[in-house]
């Protein structure tokens, strides 16, 4: 069954370094691999996926990630990290035909002023 | 915002009670997904309803049920709730068929006694 680890649950940077969150899946077939990003008291935006196209996908707020097969790996990058970056992010998997998405268990993410 | 409603916002049961939770999904899409999120877990996928019936379902006991309507709003039913079914509860909507993305609703906080 696929899943997906995300290493390190909270992620401290100064405002204006480098994002990166990391995400490893498992799965035996070449699977749909999403993050999504959760604010207090909210529910999940998504912020960008990967569907087999391109392999640097490009999402909203200045976030891109790699889908890295070697490697198993979908981390989430950003630039230049801002303040109203702090939140909660999720990396989730899913087959083409499977409806079950399975999440990983979260990464917080702090900026520093 | 994504289009995908929820209520109540917020609701507060004692051990045993029955909860009924309501999701509208995005206009357009048939296929609606609810998700258990425990403090500091990630979702984990309850079950997805397409056309009006259970489409998979993920490792929750039958006292979780739920309905999907003509119009593809959804009812998630729990019966019989313990103090550990504290927790947000999210609602997700897809167009099945057409895109591999699911959106997600605010959530429904329930609190367990």
């Amino acid at each position: 069954a696929q899943s997906v680890t995300q290493l390190g649950s909270h992620v401290s940077v100064s405002e204006g370094a480098l994002v990166l969150l990391r995400c490893n899946y498992s799965s035996s077939v070449p699977p749909y691999l999403f993050w999504y990003v959760q604010y207090p008291n909210q529910g999940l935006q998504l912020l960008l996926k990967y569907t087999s196209a391109a392999t640097l996908v490009k999402g909203i707020n200045g976030f891109e990630a790699e889908f890295k097969k070697s490697e198993t790996s979908f981390h989430l990058t950003k630039p230049s990290a801002h303040m109203s970056d702090a939140a909660e992010y999720f990396c989730a998997v899913r087959k083409n035909n499977n409806n079950d998405m399975r999440f990983g268990a979260g990464t917080r993410l702090t900026v520093k002023p | 915002e994504t289009g995908v409603t929820q209520s109540p916002t917020h609701l507060i049961k004692t051990r045993g009670q029955q909860v009924t939770l309501r999701c509208s999904s995005q206009s357009g899409h048939n296929t609606v997904s609810w998700y258990q999120q425990a403090l500091g877990q990630g979702p984990q996928f309850i079950f997805q309803y397409y056309r009006e019936e259970e489409n998979g379902r993920g490792n929750f006991p039958p006292r979780f049920s739920g309905l999907q309507f003509p119009n593809y709003s959804s009812e998630l039913n729990v019966n019989a709730l313990e103090l550990d079914d504290s927790a947000l509860y999210l609602c997700a909507s897809l167009d099945r068929g057409r895109e591999e993305t699911q959106y997600f609703g605010p959530g429904t906080r329930l609190l367990v006694l």
